[in-house]
């Protein structure tokens, strides 16, 4: 199947801070890709739908300052985490389709804010 | 986008067949049914998709009743290795690709010795 990175795979960072993630489709080309959220024994929480050339969609109650997003490419995605505090700790997933199959995720990123 | 409904937690034991069901009651007519795999910080993996009826891979068989109000994933013979949270999703579309995906509470099994 396709294969979606994530760098960094885990982050820890000072009280307001930012850091940057990065979603890359490593074999197929994507003009969308998701950007999920996942808190401890909880399901994934879209937050958004980057748009390669065009501003992102953010999903109701998602800050779109706080958490801004580039689709630089077509393979490239990401999510910086502005001003970081520790309620922002929290595992960030992105996925990608790819072509007529399904979506594909990344390993995840785990960010712990300090 | 459907709603769907899973069991929390499951437990078994390894060699056993283990069936999860999903019900999605307000499923569409071009919605898709996909179950997804996800172990403990890892992203989710595809496991297996269909429309109707019966589809088998070589991980899993998915069964899909003729009203689609619901779908049941099989797994053969789990191990120790089958012990994840498995996620039932519904979507628009041909495929679910190009559409975003909403997970709901997702089923924690757990596979014993």
């Amino acid at each position: 199947g396709a294969v979606v990175s994530q760098h960094p795979s885990r982050v820890i960072c000072k009280s307001g801070t930012s850091v940057k993630i990065e979603c890359r489709s490593l074999d197929f080309q994507a003009t969308t890709m998701f950007w999920y959220r996942q808190f401890p024994k909880q399901s994934l929480m879209l937050m958004a739908t980057s748009n390669e050339g065009s501003k992102a969609t953010y999903e109701q109650g998602v800050e779109k300052d706080k958490f801004l997003i580039n689709h630089a490419s077509l393979t490239l995605s990401t999510l910086t985490v502005t001003s970081a505090h520790p309620e922002d700790s929290s595992f960030y997933i992105c996925s990608a389709p790819s072509g007529a199959d399904t979506q594909y995720f990344g390993p995840g990123t785990r960010l712990t804010v300090l | 986008l459907a709603k769907t409904t899973q069991p929390i937690s499951m437990d078994s034991y390894e060699g056993q067949e283990v069936n999860i069901t999903c019900s999605h009651n307000n499923i569409a007519t071009n919605d898709y049914i996909t179950w997804y795999q996800q172990f403990p910080s890892q992203g989710p993996r595809f496991i297996i998709q269909g429309y109707k009826t019966k589809v088998t891979n070589e991980v899993a068989s998915l069964f899909i009743p003729a009203d689609r109000k619901s779908s049941t994933l099989s797994l053969p013979r789990v191990s120790l290795s089958d012990t994840a949270v498995y996620y039932c999703l519904v979507g628009p579309g041909t495929n679910n690709a190009g559409n975003m995906l909403t997970f709901g509470g997702g089923t924690r099994l757990m596979v014993k010795p």
